[in-house]
Formats: structure tokens, sequence, C-alpha cells
């Protein structure tokens, strides 16, 4: 069974700094590029970050470029993002998932919650 | 960027169709096949129903169907049903290496 399990979500003070973590299990994560999607409070989705299987190319979304990364480690199966300079209108539901294709997002995690706010 | 723009909510009784319309640019989803839509229960993970413009993954009901005509992209849920409620998302690649979502529409079956 595809699974990925996401943590590190929190409570963080603007200008604070979180890493997120997606574990996968069930397939073959070194063969997948990987996303980060979120979903503020209420509101609809936004594309964040990208990674190829590789980790050789890397975009991301204008709202989150220089202070976002997002890596990976294909030996532990592994998606991060480091979120540094947080802001308030960072705070949203933050989902990993697979792509097989620009938009084609077929596995997702849970989801986690990060907060920021004073 | 501004996000594609979608209806608010629909709505519909069940056995009826629907389409929920997804309108863009001539820069995203104007020029490039790569549109696909989510299914999202409050709560929930979204969870991927139409890719490219108009492919099913396995494993999802053929009352759902996808379309793109010029800018705008369509989908559209045939012989709807009580569990189809949910939140619906629209993406467009934009030709930048970055992906854009629609606003999101509520359907509701009445």
């Amino acid at each position: 069974e595809v699974q990925l399990v996401q943590s590190g979500g929190g409570l963080v003070r603007p200008g604070g700094s979180l890493r997120l973590s997606c574990a996968a299990s069930g397939f073959t994560f070194s063969s997948y590029s990987m996303n980060w999607v979120r979903q503020a409070p209420g509101k609809g989705l936004e594309w964040v970050s990208y990674i190829t299987s590789g980790s050789t190319t890397i975009y991301y979304a204008d709202s989150v470029k220089g202070r976002f990364t997002i890596s990976r480690d294909n030996f532990k199966n592994s998606l991060y993002l480091q979120m540094n300079s947080l802001r308030d209108e960072d705070t949203a539901v933050y989902y990993c998932a697979t792509s097989s294709a620009w938009g084609v997002f077929g596995y997702w995690g849970q989801g986690t919650l990060v907060t920021v706010s004073s | 960027q501004s996000a594609l723009t979608q209806p608010a909510s629909v709505s519909g009784s069940p056995g009826q169709s629907i389409t929920i319309s997804c309108t863009g640019t001539s820069s995203d989803v104007g020029s490039y096949n790569l549109i696909s839509w989510y299914q999202q229960y409050p709560g929930k993970a979204p969870k991927l129903m139409i890719y490219e413009v108009t492919k099913r993954p396995s494993g999802v009901s053929n009352r759902f169907s996808g379309s793109k005509s010029g800018n705008t992209a369509s989908l559209t849920i045939s012989g709807l049903q009580a569990e189809d409620e949910a939140d619906y998302y629209c993406c467009s690649y934009t030709g930048t290496r970055t992906l854009l979502f629609g606003g999101g529409t509520k359907l509701t079956v009445l």
C-alpha cells in the first residue's frame, strides 16, 4: 500500500523556521518526482515546490522562492521542506504529493498544519 | 499569478449532470494540455480525478470526464450521486515551470 506519512508541522512565530518531512513507503520513491502543495484555512490549493526523482531539477512558487528549500533523501525514502523567514500568510495545511507529470499528483500525504502566529 | 477562475459553487440533483468550468489565459490553460482536476472532501487530502485534460486514473468512475476549449477547461460529472458532494479544483501548468490551481468549486448534491 502506498503511504506518504507527514510530520513536522506546528506553531511558529513570524520570522521563524520549520522543517516538514514526508516519509514514503509502498512504492519506489526514488523513481518519482515529488511536490509540496499547501492550503490555507478555508482556502484553495496552492502549489509550493517540485523536485525531480534525482534532485537535479527544483522549482518553487514565487510566493516561497528564496525562503523555502525542498530536498529529498532517496536512501531514507523521505522528502523535506525547510521553511525559513515564515510569514503569517504561510499558515496552511501542507501536503506532499507524488507527480508523474506536471500537475498530476497521484498520491498525497495526510497533510500537516503549519501555523505562523505571534 | 492569479488563481484560475472557477465558480464558487454548483449544485445538481441525483442523476443529473453538472459541469464545472476553469478559466485561465492563453499562457496557461489555453497553451497546454496539462490540465488536471482534484476532488477534496472536508479535512481530507485531494484526489486526482482527471489529468491531461481528458484522462482518468485507474479506479475513477467514468461518470467523470474532462474537456477543454480555448482558455477554459471543464469537468463534467454525469449521473450525479450523493458521494460526489465535495470541493473540486482544477490545475494547470503555466509554462514558467510553475503550476496554478483554481479557486475551487463546492458541489452540492440536492
